[in-house]
Parts: C-alpha cells; sequence; structure tokens
C-alpha cells in the first residue's frame, strides 16, 4: 500500500515553455503533498507543501509565480514549471502524507520526474 | 528550525564489514526519524523510522539505527555490508507537528567494494 506515481518520469522541453508534471497517491487519500527539488548527488530540498483545496506554502526563495502547484483532490497534486530555461533542469520528487486518521507519520515519496531544459 | 546534517560525503566499507552512516539532528520538539535510500534515477526508498520507543529501530534490508537523544544523532548500522546497499542514503526529521514536511540532510553516498 501507499504508492505513489508520478507523471512523467522524464521529460525534455524547449527553454520558454511549460511543463506540468503530475504526482498522485494510487491507494490512499492525501491531504498534504509535498514537492521537492534534486540537483545532481544533492539533497532534496523543499520547495512547496501543498494542502488540497488550498493555495500551496512556498518555501523561502521558491518562485511561486514559476512553480504552480494545483492540489484539487486528494490524490492528485500537480506542479507546472511556468516558462521553463535551463537552470530548471532538475529532478523533481513528490511526496504524499496519509490524511489524519490513516496514520500521521511517512511521507511516500514518488519515483520523481528527471526535467531537461534545452 | 529543523536540521540534519550527514557529516560524512562518503562511506566506504568492504563486503561484509559492518557499516555506520552519520547523523545529527536539531528540532525545537521530539523528533520523528527517518531514514531513506535512494538509487540513480530513482526515488526514495524508506528504510526505517523512530517515532517513540525503543531507541535502536530496525528496518528493511537488514538496516538498523540508534537513537540517541543527549547526542542528537541517529547513525544507520549494519552488520555486514552487502555491494547491492551501495547507494545515497538520506538521514530526514521532522517536528512532532501536524503537516510539517520532512527536511533531509545532504545525503551520503555508500560505497561496499567486493
Amino acid at each position: 500500500g501507499a504508492v505513489v506515481s508520478q507523471h512523467p518520469s522524464w521529460v525534455i522541453c524547449k527553454s520558454g515553455t511549460s511543463v506540468k508534471i503530475e504526482c498522485r497517491s494510487l491507494d490512499f487519500q492525501a491531504t498534504t503533498m509535498f514537492w521537492y527539488r534534486q540537483f545532481p548527488k544533492q539533497s532534496l530540498m523543499l520547495m512547496a507543501t501543498s494542502n488540497e483545496g488550498s493555495k500551496a506554502t512556498y518555501e523561502q526563495g521558491v518562485e511561486k509565480d514559476k512553480f504552480l502547484i494545483n492540489h484539487a483532490s486528494l490524490t492528485l497534486s500537480t506542479l507546472t514549471v511556468t516558462s521553463a530555461h535551463p537552470e530548471d533542469s532538475s529532478f523533481y520528487i513528490c511526496s504524499a502524507r496519509l490524511s489524519p486518521g490513516q496514520g500521521p507519520y511517512e511521507q511516500y515519496f514518488g519515483p520523481g520526474t528527471r526535467l531537461t531544459v534545452t | 528550525a529543523q536540521s540534519v546534517a550527514q557529516p560524512e560525503d562518503q562511506v566506504n566499507v568492504a563486503e561484509g564489514n559492518p557499516l555506520t552512516v552519520k547523523c545529527t539532528y536539531s528540532v525545537s520538539g521530539n523528533p520523528y526519524l527517518f531514514w531513506y535510500v535512494q538509487y540513480p534515477n530513482r526515488g526514495l526508498q524508506f528504510l526505517l523510522k523512530y517515532i517513540t520507543g525503543d531507541n535502536l529501530v530496525k528496518g528493511s534490508y537488514g538496516f538498523e539505527a540508534e537513537f540517541n537523544k543527549s547526542q542528537t544523532s541517529f547513525h544507520l548500522k549494519k552488520p555486514s555490508a552487502l555491494v547491492s546497499d551501495s547507494a545515497l542514503y538520506f538521514c530526514a526529521v521532522r517536528e512532532n507537528q501536524a503537516g510539517t514536511a520532512l527536511i533531509f540532510g545532504k545525503g551520503t553516498t555508500l560505497s561496499v567494494s567486493s
């Protein structure tokens, strides 16, 4: 149980275009989802916390107008990288946390999406 | 603010030898501590967690970790390393607050030689 999927697993886009990454909790409801960014051989940096039905909370230094997050249902959150530039190339990982009452502790991670902007 | 430190960028051990990957943490409240492993171009795999109770926590693939409150440490250990254990290991912490995200250490690359 507690499987999180991401789509696509990898994407290549041209500079200036927008890319949408989906994160789904397949067998549980996730009130809260998190988006992380990971550069090669570096740690996961939290970008934002996404709560179903409300605006995402962004970490300091993360441009909310560039990284649009939508959490429209209890099983789906999307991250849209708008007007992508080569420096946005990275590995994006989402994580879903069980809804209250289902167990408060673990975050379950998706397999990640490799974004390359040319 | 919560933080995690993994002082070693890389740990090298020979197959069959014990391994330790170090982690220290800083939180204002009670810590929830986790270890994850990541293989190249893959997501994170959960290894083990400490929430409360016994300080020695046993997890997946023969790994264990010991919570030491006085030293604010949560070192990952395995009695006998395998070549297949070679990967990137992350320690993570979350404060005892609902809804907060895991904060990760920088990661330690474990290399097990045959």
